[in-house]
C-alpha cells in the first residue's frame, strides 16, 4: 500500500516579504535552541543559536525569538529571497545531555 | 576546512546485504553523531560518541546496526544485514562543544 509520509507545515511568501517560522518545544529544561536549513540534497546547516537566559538574538536576515513562558521558538528572515526556500528545523538541547533533539520541520517556499 | 566528509554519497544495495557508511568529522571536533532522516521520523539520533567512545546508542534500530569510531577522524556506520525498511538518508555531523552541529551532506541508502 501507499506509505503515508510527514506532511510538513509550509510557509509560502513572495521575494521580498518578511518571513515567520514557528517551533514549539517539549521540553522546560531546553536551554539552548538552535535554527537549521536544509536545502534539498544536502545536510541541515547551522543558521542562527540563542541560550535560555536571552530572548531575543539578531543575526544577518535572521532573529530568533525565544519565549520559555509558552515554550515557544521562532525565526524570522527578513526581505526573504528564493535562494531562503529550504526546510528549517528547530533544534532544543537540555545543559544536562550532549545532543540535539529536532523538531520536525518547516517548508518555506519563496516565489520571485 | 572541507567539513564533515560523508562517503559514498547514494548506496544502493539488494536486501540482506552489508552496508557501511562513512563519516570523517572536522578536526579538532570531540563529538560525532549519527543521523538518520526519513519523511515518517523526520530526523532521529542514532548514536552519539565523544572523544571516540559510544555515549549513548539508544537510536540505534536494532542489532543489526552498529557503529564503530576506531579514532578520531573515522566513523563507521554498518547495517548487516540490511532490510527495504533501512532506506533513508544518513548524517554524520561533528562538534568540537557538543552544540552547533555541522553535519555532512549524507548518505542516501536505498535497499531494494
Amino acid at each position: 500500500g501507499e506509505s503515508v509520509g510527514l506532511h510538513l507545515p509550509t510557509l509560502s511568501v513572495q521575494e521580498g516579504d518578511n518571513s515567520i517560522i514557528n517551533c514549539a518545544y517539549s521540553n522546560s529544561a531546553s536551554d539552548y535552541f538552535i535554527w537549521y536549513k536544509q536545502e534539498s540534497g544536502k545536510g541541515p546547516q547551522f543558521i542562527i543559536d540563542i541560550r535560555s537566559n536571552m530572548d531575543k538574538r539578531q543575526g544577518q536576515r535572521v532573529t530568533v525569538l525565544l519565549n520559555k513562558t509558552v515554550k515557544h521558538l521562532s525565526l524570522q528572515i527578513a526581505a526573504t529571497q528564493p535562494g531562503d526556500s529550504a526546510v528549517y528545523f528547530c533544534a532544543e538541547k537540555n545543559s544536562g545531555y550532549s545532543t540535539l533533539t529536532f523538531g520536525k520541520g518547516t517548508m518555506l517556499l519563496v516565489s520571485p | 576546512d572541507a567539513g564533515v566528509i560523508q562517503s559514498p554519497r547514494h548506496e544502493v544495495t539488494e536486501m540482506g546485504q552489508e552496508v557501511t557508511l562513512r563519516c570523517k568529522p572536522i578536526s579538532g571536533h570531540n563529538s560525532l553523531f549519527w543521523y538518520r532522516q526519513t519523511m515518517m521520523r523526520g530526523l532521529e539520533l542514532l548514536i552519539y560518541f565523544n572523544n571516540n567512545v559510544p555515549i549513548d546508542d539508544s537510536g540505534m534500530p536494532e542489532d543489526r546496526f552498529s557503529a564503530k569510531m576506531p579514532n578520531a577522524s573515522f566513523s563507521t556506520l554498518k547495517i548487516q544485514p540490511s532490510e527495504p525498511r533501512d532506506s533513508a538518508v544518513y548524517f554524520c555531523a561533528s562538534s568540537q562543544t557538543g552544540v552547533g552541529y555541522t553535519f555532512g551532506s549524507g548518505t542516501r541508502l536505498t535497499v531494494v
